[in-house]
């Protein structure tokens, strides 16, 4: 079974700090995601990577950043939280050139 | 008009009914087309993939792709209390890079 992790299922930051968020997954995929999800809006692609190093900007990448130095591991960086970044958090990986997606247990990040 | 359109609902059914699951996307989707399943709090889980046009069925699951007409359906025959969920289509889209959501259609099945 495919399976990924986040580093955290609740996290309380304040106004300003820098927040990272860690998503590992352990099926060698090369593709992983970062979304956000929030009522009525659904969900929202903030960054993607192809591979080790690699990244691209989806649809919401204002206010964050990536990193994805080992395959297995993506992490997602708030450099300054905001309260309009209070949300839901999933990360997604995928083997490349297949379809099916697979997400992580998720994040719900409260910024105060 | 939004890459993957689906009705938010909440669509209603009694237990052992068939829920009727629909979605509708854009030019600028491929015909790849995944629904996933959400429970609240939870994270989406995969638990249908359709690539052809036809019918594909899993269980008491069948998908629908009709590529004339730009949808997608998802069927669940004998819907249970436990199938109450809100359902999640997405396609592929950015040249087969990336999935794209729709809003989510919320299920409740009923005693």
């Amino acid at each position: 079974d495919v399976k990924v992790t986040q580093s955290s299922r609740y996290l309380v930051k304040r106004t300003g700090e820098k927040v990272f968020l860690e998503c590992v997954q352990d099926m060698d995929h090369e593709n992983m995601f970062w979304y956000r999800q929030d009522p009525g809006l659904g969900l929202r692609l903030i960054y993607f990577s192809y591979d080790v190093k690699m990244k691209e900007k989806g649809d919401i990448p204002e206010g964050y950043s990536v990193s994805r130095e080992k395959k297995e591991r993506f992490s997602l960086i708030l450099e300054s939280a905001s309260t309009n970044q209070t949300s839901m958090y999933l990360c997604a990986s995928r083997l490349a050139g297949a379809g099916e997606q697979f997400f992580g247990p998720g994040t719900r990040l409260t910024v105060l | 008009q939004k890459e993957v359109e689906q009705n938010s609902g909440p669509l209603s059914v009694p237990e052992g009914a068939i829920a009727s699951l629909n979605c509708t996307y854009s030019d600028r989707v491929s015909q790849s087309f995944f629904w996933y399943r959400q429970y609240s709090g939870k994270s989406p889980e995969l638990i249908m993939s359709i690539y052809s046009n036809g019918d594909k069925e899993d269980g008491r699951f069948t998908a629908q792709l009709n590529k004339a007409s730009q949808y997608v359906s998802l069927l669940i025959r004998d819907s249970q209390p436990s199938d109450s969920a809100t359902y999640l289509c997405a396609g592929l889209t950015g040249g087969g890079n990336k999935l794209t959501f729709g809003t989510g259609t919320q299920l409740k099945v009923e005693l």
